[in-house]
């Protein structure tokens, strides 16, 4: 059974701090690897889609990276604002279109 | 462009009751996935449609649950009947292509309590 994890599960933070999450997953069969972002109430929104060793990809102060040799990726996020509390979300996806999601990092940042 | 639309956005019932969900995805996406999101853990897949057929339905607890896509565009999840532990939160996602590095996009779900 393929298992993605992701730590840690919360992280509570304040405002302006730099924060970063790991997601953990299978170095065999690798595809690709996403990055999500949920806030409550809303739908889950792709940040990022990352299938190449050493993949580093960036989106205004969140930024990704990738280590399919060994079975990581790290979500980092410079200068935390209230707005990006959110829970986070790894998920594994497979050549075929499934998606296996770890459990998420509840972010809270607080003003 | 329209996101990806679900109904109702809540929903309680009874445990032994039945519920249905509804999803319209993007258009032009053809594939649609429907997810179990579990407090504490992250979005289970339940079912992988492409187009109007089944491409992936092996977490899908077959004697209750229920899904289809009539014309390849709508979907419907059905559960019958209810038990408490299908208390979760339903999403639906769609994407343009069959592929694990395609992009999933996800309705705003439907949060589903059983008592």
């Amino acid at each position: 059974i393929l298992n993605v994890e992701q730590s840690p599960q919360s992280l509570h933070v304040q405002e302006g701090d730099s924060t970063n999450f790991t997601c953990s997953f299978p170095s065999s069969n690798f595809y690709a690897l996403h990055w999500y972002r949920w806030e409550t109430a809303k739908s889950p929104e792709a940040l990022f889609v990352m299938t190449l060793n050493g993949d580093e990809k960036k989106k205004g102060r969140i930024s990704a990276t990738l280590n399919t040799k060994e079975g990581y990726s790290y979500l980092y996020i410079k200068g935390s604002q209230p707005e990006d509390s959110a829970t986070y979300l790894c998920a594994f996806g497979n050549q075929g279109g499934k998606l296996i999601f770890g459990q998420g990092t509840e972010l809270s940042v607080k003003p | 462009e329209a996101g990806v639309a679900q109904s109702p956005r809540y929903k309680i019932i009874e445990k032994r009751q039945s519920v249905a969900f509804w999803c319209n995805p993007i258009s032009g996406h053809a594939t649609l996935y429907w997810y179990q999101q579990i407090l504490g853990q992250g979005p289970k897949l339940l079912i992988q449609f492409q187009n109007n057929g089944v491409v992936d339905d092996s977490q899908l607890p077959k004697d209750r649950f229920s899904a289809e896509r009539l014309k390849g565009v709508d979907s419907t999840l059905k559960i019958q009947p209810a038990k408490l532990e299908d208390s979760a939160v339903y999403l639906c996602a769609s994407s343009l292509v069959s592929s694990g590095a395609g992009e999933q996009f996800f309705g705003p779900g439907t949060r589903l309590t059983v008592l």
